[in-house]
C-alpha cells in the first residue's frame, strides 16, 4: 500500500522555537507538496518541490522554509514559530506529469503554537 | 483571485437524498478536475475526476458533472450517507501543469439521520 508518513499526527510547539515537521514518500514520486488547511480557507500551498534539491514557493512561503535532500523525504521548518502558524499542516506527492492522477496526501500534523 | 471556488462553506442533507457540491472557476485552461473528500484529522483522499472532453463521470454512488461553458462542476452523492460526512474539495489542473493542483476552499458535508 502506498504511503505518505507524516512524522507527528499532533505537536504543540512554544512561540519562538524552531519547528521541524518531515514527511516520507515511499512511491518514488518526483513532486512533494506542503499545504496548511485552515477553516474556511481550503488548503494553501506553503512549497513544493520537483526534484531533490529544488523547491519552489507556493502561495504561503512567508514564515517557512524547505529542505529535500533526498527523493522520499520533504522536510517543512518553521524557522521561529509564531501563533498564526497554529494549523494542520498536510504533505502530499505526486508523480511527474501526473496532475491527472492526483496527489497522495499523508494524514496531517496538527500543530499549535503557544 | 480565487481560480477555483467552493462558494458554499457548508451543506446539510438527510440521509438518504442527494447531496449536490457545486464548485465554479474561472481559468479556461482547466482541463482536468478533481473531487477530495477530508475527515478531520487525516489528509485529503482522492473520490472522483473528469476530463474536460467529458460532462459527466460516474463511480457508484459519485458522479462529477462538467459545464464548461459555465465553468461549473457539480458532485452528486446518491443515497447520502452518514460516512460521507466530510469535508469535499474540488481541485483544477491545466494540460501544460506537471505538478500543480489548484484547489477550492472545500464545502462541509454534512449528514443528518
Amino acid at each position: 500500500d502506498v504511503k505518505v508518513t507524516q512524522s507527528s499526527r499532533y505537536l504543540v510547539k512554544r512561540t519562538g522555537e524552531k519547528v521541524f515537521l518531515e514527511c516520507v514518500q515511499d512511491m518514488d514520486h518526483e513532486n512533494m507538496f506542503w499545504y496548511r488547511q485552515d477553516p474556511g480557507l481550503g488548503l494553501r500551498l506553503i512549497y513544493f518541490s520537483y526534484d531533490v534539491k529544488m523547491k519552489e514557493k507556493g502561495d504561503i512561503p512567508e514564515g517557512y522554509s524547505v529542505s529535500r535532500e533526498k527523493k522520499e523525504r520533504f522536510s517543512l521548518i518553521l524557522e521561529s514559530a509564531s501563533t498564526n502558524q497554529t494549523s494542520m499542516y498536510l504533505c502530499a506527492s505526486s508523480s511527474l506529469g501526473s496532475s491527472r492522477i492526483g496527489y497522495t496526501f499523508g494524514s496531517g500534523t496538527r500543530l499549535t503554537v503557544v | 483571485d480565487q481560480q477555483v471556488k467552493q462558494n458554499s462553506p457548508s451543506l446539510s442533507v438527510q440521509e438518504g437524498r442527494i447531496s449536490i457540491l457545486n464548485c465554479d472557476y474561472t481559468n479556461s485552461m482547466f482541463d482536468y478536475f478533481l473531487w477530495y473528500k477530508k475527515y478531520p484529522a487525516e489528509g485529503p483522499t482522492f473520490l472522483i475526476s473528469i476530463s474536460s472532453i467529458k460532462d459527466k463521470n460516474e463511480d457508484g454512488r459519485f458522479t462529477v458533472f462538467l459545464n464548461k461553458s459555465a465553468k461549473h462542476l457539480s458532485l452528486h452523492i446518491v443515497p447520502s450517507q452518514p460516512g460521507d460526512s466530510a469535508v469535499y474539495f474540488c481541485a483544477a489542473s491545466e494540460a501544460d501543469s506537471n505538478y500543480q493542483l489548484i484547489w477550492g476552499a472545500g464545502t462541509k458535508l454534512i449528514i443528518k439521520p
